[in-house]
This record gives structure tokens, C-alpha cells and sequence, in this order.
């Protein structure tokens, strides 16, 4: 399944530096969404934009930047991170964002690693 | 608060059934989805349910009473393919998806 692209799969950056993970669905869908994965903890909602306009921001500490240039793509930016920041981020789209029964569709995530 | 409950492993044989259960508390209802996530891959749709009653897709099957707030994915015939977890996730009144931390699940041959 190539529906949902991330990249980089991989990225390892210090406490100072400036990094951006992009995600790219190539599914039709209006809805895209961040979400942070940890080892053994349930997935948590970051960030969710329907129609590029951002719908939903869970509390996510203002070091983590989003960025949705049009229904495709959609960015995150890191500054300044901490290292329990480490972790799966996953990016997912679905049609919309407000119906129940929309399945969202993931892409392969980025494992960021915080020294 | 909202919570979801899932145990965190379980391991089956080949060729055997396994049934990994899911129970929910939450603010509002709007459906309750499974995926499968291999190892360092993306979570992959495997079923929705928003009515009660059993759902059968293949090898797979679901399960949902919403008034004993649980569900549960049927696995049959497993293969070594099937090592993988197993994530619950709700619809909330919100319609957000609330997850559980997912069911490791150990095929053994």
C-alpha cells in the first residue's frame, strides 16, 4: 500500500536542531492527521486538518510546528526537542475527519530518535 | 475519562484460534475500528463495527456489544503472517478515534 508516504523512515537530530518530516496521500482524501506512537502506549492524536485548515490540536507542545500546504501534503516541523520526544510518528488520512465511519489509512511512520 | 483496554500480548499456535478482546469507556459511541501493525510497518484496516453482532471478513471476524462496551477480533487458521498487534480504537462523540496500546500477538509454529 503506497497511499500514504513519509519521509524521512528514519531521523536521528540533537536537543538544538531543526528537522521536518513531510507526508504525502495519494488517496483523494480531505482529512490528514499526526499521530505520535511510543512503545506500548496507545497511539495519541496530535494534529488533525480537514480541507487544510487545522480542526484539532491536543495540547502538542509548541516545538512540534504542523503545516498542511493543500489536502496532499501535510509537515511537520521540529525545533528544540526533548528526548522523551522519541518516538513512531505516524501520519494517516481519511475522506473527512468528522465521520464516524471514514477508516483512516496510515503511512509507515518516522522514527525519530531525540540525543 | 476515556479508556480502552486490550491485553498487552498474547501468543497462539498455527493452524489454532485466537480471540483478542477489547473493552471500552468513553464519551459517545460512533463505531470501533481494528488494525493490524506489523513491526516497524503501518497500521492496516482490518474492520469497523458500529452495530452489534458479528462482522466476518475472511479469516477475521469482529464482535461488538455496545451495551457490555466490548468487542472482540476472532483470528482463525492462523499463520506466522498473523504476528503482529492488534489495535482497538474507538469513535468518540467527538469523532475522534480513541486507541487502545494495541495486543502483541506470538504465533508459535
Amino acid at each position: 500500500e503506497t497511499g500514504v508516504t513519509q519521509t524521512p523512515r528514519h531521523l536521528v537530530m540533537g536537543m538544538t536542531n531543526k528537522k521536518s518530516l513531510k507526508c504525502e496521500q495519494h488517496l483523494g482524501h480531505n482529512a490528514m492527521y499526526w499521530y505520535k506512537q511510543s512503545a506500548k502506549k496507545p497511539l495519541e492524536l496530535m494534529f488533525v486538518y480537514n480541507f487544510k485548515e487545522q480542526t484539532e490540536n491536543n495540547s502538542v507542545p509548541s516545538r512540534f510546528s504542523p503545516e498542511c500546504p493543500n489536502s496532499s501534503h501535510l509537515f511537520l516541523h521540529l525545533h528544540t526537542l526533548q528526548p522523551e520526544d522519541s518516538a513512531l510518528y505516524l501520519c494517516a488520512s481519511s475522506r473527512d475527519s468528522g465521520v464516524g465511519s471514514d477508516t483512516q489509512y496510515f503511512g509507515p511512520g518516522t522514527r525519530l530518535t531525540v540525543l | 475519562g476515556q479508556n480502552i483496554d486490550q491485553p498487552t500480548e498474547m501468543t497462539a499456535t498455527e493452524g489454532a484460534i485466537v480471540q483478542i478482546n477489547c473493552t471500552y469507556q468513553t464519551s459517545g459511541f460512533n463505531g470501533l475500528f481494528w488494525y493490524q501493525q506489523h513491526a516497524g510497518e503501518a497500521p492496516t484496516f482490518l474492520s469497523y463495527n458500529v452495530l452489534d453482532g458479528l462482522e466476518e471478513k475472511g479469516r477475521f471476524s469482529s464482535f461488538l456489544s455496545r451495551s457490555k462496551g466490548y468487542s472482540y477480533l476472532l483470528l482463525k487458521e492462523l499463520q506466522m503472517k498473523d504476528s503482529a498487534s492488534y489495535l482497538c480504537a474507538v469513535v468518540d462523540s467527538n469523532y475522534q478515534l480513541i486507541w487502545g496500546a494495541g495486543t502483541k500477538l506470538i504465533i508459535k509454529p
